[in-house]
């Protein structure tokens, strides 16, 4: 089974909170991070946090970590129709490796 | 600062050909990871190179090889190719090999096998 597992789709309204949540299995994981991947590109760092960390505020985007469940969440605030992508959740072993681990990805989508 | 770049961007091959894929990271960056994405599989663990050296490799065949230049330069190698290794190869680029900081992705070549 996957080690990273996400929701697959969100829909919320233009101007609500969009909640993105994540489980991951390794609990020696140093890093995790959010990414977004619009159509057609690569993928763009949005946020990372540290495991020792439980919490990450950056403008719109707040990230909230429960190392004990082993959940991490992306709130987006304001969600605006530009938000829409898919949001991917990765983590990175202990170690000396940058080898991310990837969820499926959710696929956000904002209504106007 | 120039992010990540990737060339090709978009290439067709036929089965059995290989492809050689290029990947810059950003100035400074020594390390340089490749991840394959397809939609059965999401995104995959290639392998990494930090000071031409791999020092970490994901679960796949030989057919798949890579080498980094003294510049950081990347260039990822796909031998005989199969229909299945139709995907978006993405290399990302870090400061460091240690276990994490920000990675930077380029766009991405998309590679067809016919």
């Amino acid at each position: 089974g996957e080690d990273v597992e996400q929701s697959l789709f969100l829909s919320v309204r233009e101007g609500d909170s969009s909640v993105i949540n994540c489980t991951y299995t390794d609990s020696s994981s140093t890093y995790l991070y959010w990414y977004k991947q619009e159509p057609g590109a690569g993928l763009q760092l949005l946020t990372y946090i540290f495991s020792n960390m439980d919490m990450k505020q950056d403008q719109r985007l707040t990230v909230l970590l429960n190392k004990k469940d082993k959940h991490l969440s992306l709130r987006i605030a304001d969600t605006q129709t530009g938000d829409s992508a898919i949001y991917f959740c990765a983590e990175t072993p202990q170690g000396n490796n940058n080898d991310m681990r990837f969820g499926a990805g959710t696929r956000l989508t904002v209504k106007p | 600062k120039a992010g990540v770049t990737q060339t090709p961007r978009y290439l067709i091959k036929t089965r059995g050909q290989q492809v050689t894929l290029s990947c810059s990271p950003i100035s400074g960056h020594r390390s340089v990871s490749w991840y394959q994405q397809t939609p059965g599989q999401g995104l995959q663990f290639l392998f990494e190179y930090f000071s031409e050296t791999q020092r970490n490799k994901g679960n796949f065949p030989g057919r798949f090889s890579g080498r980094q230049f003294s510049n950081s330069r990347s260039e990822m190698n796909v031998s005989t190719l199969e229909l299945g290794d139709s995907a978006l190869y993405l290399c990302a680029s870090s400061t460091v090999l240690a276990g994490g900081g920000e990675q930077f992705f380029g766009p991405g070549t998309r590679l067809t096998v016919l």
